[in-house]
């Protein structure tokens, strides 16, 4: 079984970098056909993809927040991390980690199937 | 990147079978996933590529697809599937890669 947990700070200063890690257990971020992914959902709103990263490195951003994140690996410790930077008040959200899982590979469909209990980050002074 | 839009609420006698829809262009290129999520939890993924269940899921819920409309149904609902439900699929962002996700607007389940 799978599981997800998600760990960082709880509030970031606005203009800072908002860094948050995701450890992964029962299953490894190299083997091949899942995407590390990060998804979060602004207080009583709706979920919002930020990005995802294959465990070859490549990565893929939400347009709207390109400009501002970045998603990376730690193989070792079997654990993903999603910096964004330039925070303010619209970033407060509570931050899920995610495993996007390949359903069907020859055409590219996947699912998110295993989810972290998700984590609320505060954008405040 | 487009938008999938679905109605924010919705409630059903206990027992009785309820329909969620989902509308975006993007369904009409890529399969529907469907979550649930209860208050103070992650979402649960209960039907993936339109129609498929994962392991564990009650076979009361099923998904169907027309055009640019997807649909989840609950057959016979029960207390517990009392939450909000959120459609996502793929979508293609301005230069034609379709490796960019987005997500429903969610619809509030009420079992009455």
């Amino acid at each position: 079984q799978v599981q997800l947990q998600e760990s960082g700070p709880g509030l970031v200063k606005p203009s800072q970098t908002l860094s948050l890690t995701c450890s992964v257990s029962g299953g490894s971020i190299s083997s091949a056909g899942y995407y590390w992914t990060w998804i979060r959902q602004h207080p009583g709103k709706g979920l919002e993809w930020i990005g995802y990263i294959y465990y070859s490195g490549d990565t893929y951003y939400s347009p709207s927040l390109k400009s501002r994140v970045s998603i990376s690996l730690d193989t070792s410790k079997n654990q993903f991390s999603l910096k964004l930077s330039s925070v303010t008040a619209a970033d407060t959200a509570v931050y899920y980690c995610a495993r996007k899982w390949y359903y069907d590979a020859l055409t590219g469909r996947g699912a998110f199937d295993y989810w972290g209990q998700g984590t609320l980050v505060t954008v405040s002074s | 990147s487009s938008e999938l839009t679905q109605d924010p609420a919705v409630s059903v006698a206990l027992g009785q079978t309820v329909r969620i829809t989902c509308q975006g262009d993007s369904l009409r290129s890529s399969y529907a996933n469907w979550y649930q999520q209860k208050p103070g939890q992650a979402p649960v993924l209960v039907i993936y590529g339109k129609t498929n269940r994962p392991s564990g899921i009650p076979d009361r819920f099923s998904g169907s697809s027309s055009g640019n409309t997807a649909s989840l149904t609950i057959t016979g609902a029960q207390p517990e599937d009392e939450a909000d439900y959120y459609c996502n699929s793929r979508d293609r962002d301005s230069s034609g890669d379709h490796r960019h996700y987005v997500f429903g607007t969610g619809t509030r389940v009420t079992v009455l």
